[in-house]
């Protein structure tokens, strides 16, 4: 059972916008920890998307944003493109387990 | 630019140990924390602790508070991860990844990361 919940699966067709929320609490997200996501495409190790809420590094496209509110953190994806099919991870840490913790994962299929 | 390198694949048995290397390049070794994180078939990632690797100081989840040592080489711009009693639940890719910015702080992302290692026990 991960810390930050994530729905496993979401899709969309291509062209579409869909957003994968990340769901903490209190002792990480909620106590202003920033919320990183990365994209892991099969077979290979996960790369960050998105760092400190919704920064992203150079090569990423501004198809890619992140946003927060309370307790939760969101990322969404516009124009959806058959390259974006991978599984999307967010990352925090939690202050009351003095760890760095990581949802559960979401698999994006593009239609 | 920045690498992390792992070592290859492991098959071991239960009740062992195995050791993981992340050979390290193209920056100032000892300025980066490395964190160490696995993934078990089909699963999502799960963080295991991390090292300094100037000072050799760790931080380990509660999951492995005992069982994994994480260890550093200077001289060869190397960290270590040695998980101990292992089990089929340990049968994981394991990685390493290098923190984004120099210091301490938790508020860093993981970049780069190795390849990954595939440990299997059976």
């Amino acid at each position: 059972q991960s810390v930050l919940t994530q729905p496993p699966s979401v899709s969309g067709a291509p062209g579409q916008r869909v957003t994968i929320f990340c769901t903490g609490n209190s002792s990480n997200i909620g106590a202003g920890y920033d919320v990183h996501w990365y994209q892991q495409l099969p077979g290979t190790a996960p790369k960050v998307l998105i760092y400190g809420y919704n920064n992203r590094p150079s090569g990423v496209p501004d198809r890619f944003s992140g946003s927060m509110s309370g307790t939760s953190a969101s990322l969404a994806i516009t124009g959806l493109q058959a390259e974006d099919e991978a599984e999307y991870f967010c990352q925090s840490f939690d202050i009351t387990l003095s760890a760095v913790v990581f949802g559960g994962g979401t698999k994006l299929t593009v239609l | 630019q920045v690498q992390l390198v792992q070592s290859g694949a492991e098959v071991t048995k239960p009740g062992a140990s195995v050791k993981v290397s992340c050979k390290t390049s193209g920056y100032t070794f000892t300025g980066y924390y490395i964190h160490w994180v696995r993934q078990a078939p089909g699963l999502g990632l799960e963080w295991m602790g991390r090292i300094n690797p100037k000072s050799g100081g760790t931080n380990y989840a509660q999951n492995f508070q005992g069982r994994a040592t994480m260890t550093s080489d200077t001289s060869i711009s190397t960290v270590y991860m040695e998980l101990s009693r292992l089990t089929s639940d340990d049968t994981a890719i394991y990685f390493c990844a290098r923190v984004s910015f120099a210091g301490s702080s938790w508020y860093a992302w993981l970049d780069p990361w190795g390849q990954g290692t595939l440990v299997t026990v059976s």
